[in-house]
């Protein structure tokens, strides 16, 4: 079964700094896609980033972007220019490719910026 | 427009109330999901309904009823709830008709914030 892996349950950033949030996942499938999901406490998930296996080239929209390896099974999002919007619970997500694959959720990290 | 809509966005009740929580989303998208959020905690698959019909039932109780009478509608029919049912219920779509990129990408609603008494 795969599973999603976030480590650190409470991160900090200064405003305007660079902060890393981990994640690490377990498939044995070739054909999948990650995500990165925002929840700020007005508790909506809105999406931040999308990566698909397949692709080599790391996803960015803006201040983030990702640390794909492939091979390590680590998927790392960095958050650039720190803002006091992103402060937020972030999940990182795993799924398979095809119609039947479903969203396998990490606990999430809490991040807060500091103003 | 990547909007999925919920109502009501705060729904208390009683145990032995009937209430029902709906979805909607206008951007043709086939799959439509319904999830369980508990406070720090990540989503809860529920029910996943593909091209309107019901394909995964995550052995959800049967006090919780989906239905999906078309294409861009789901709702969630609520029936002697319990306590322990309080949670924020979460919506989501996706498009379900191509593989890869933006089709395979689930968008969420804002979700209802259930208490039950």
């Amino acid at each position: 079964a795969q599973t999603v892996t976030q480590s650190q349950p409470e991160m900090s950033v200064q405003e305007a700094e660079t902060v890393t949030l981990s994640c690490t996942y377990d498939t044995s499938e070739s054909d999948y896609y990650l995500f990165w999901y925002k929840q700020p406490p007005s508790r909506q998930m809105i999406l931040v980033i999308r990566q698909e296996a397949y692709k080599q080239q790391n996803a960015t929209e803006n201040r983030f972007s990702v640390n794909f390896q492939k091979a390590a099974k680590s998927f790392s999002l960095k958050i650039s220019d720190s803002q006091l919007g992103d402060a937020a619970m972030y999940f990182c997500a795993y799924r398979r490719g095809g119609s039947q694959g479903n969203l396998i959720f990490g606990k999430g990290t809490k991040l807060s910026v500091k103003p | 427009d990547t909007e999925v809509t919920q109502t009501p966005k705060h729904l208390v009740m009683g145990m032995t109330n009937k209430k029902s929580l709906k979805c909607e989303q206008h951007m043709g998208h086939r799959a439509m999901y319904w999830y369980k959020q508990k406070a720090k905690k990540p989503p809860e698959l529920m029910f996943v309904y593909s091209y309107e019909k019901l394909s995964i039932n995550e052995s959800v109780p049967s006090r919780f009823s989906p239905e999906c009478p078309n294409s861009s509608l789901l709702n969630l029919h609520l029936h002697a709830l319990q306590p322990e049912d309080s949670a924020l219920y979460l919506c989501a779509s996706r498009d379900g008709r191509l593989a890869g990129g933006p089709a395979d990408t689930q968008y969420f609603g804002p979700g209802t914030r259930l208490t039950v008494l």
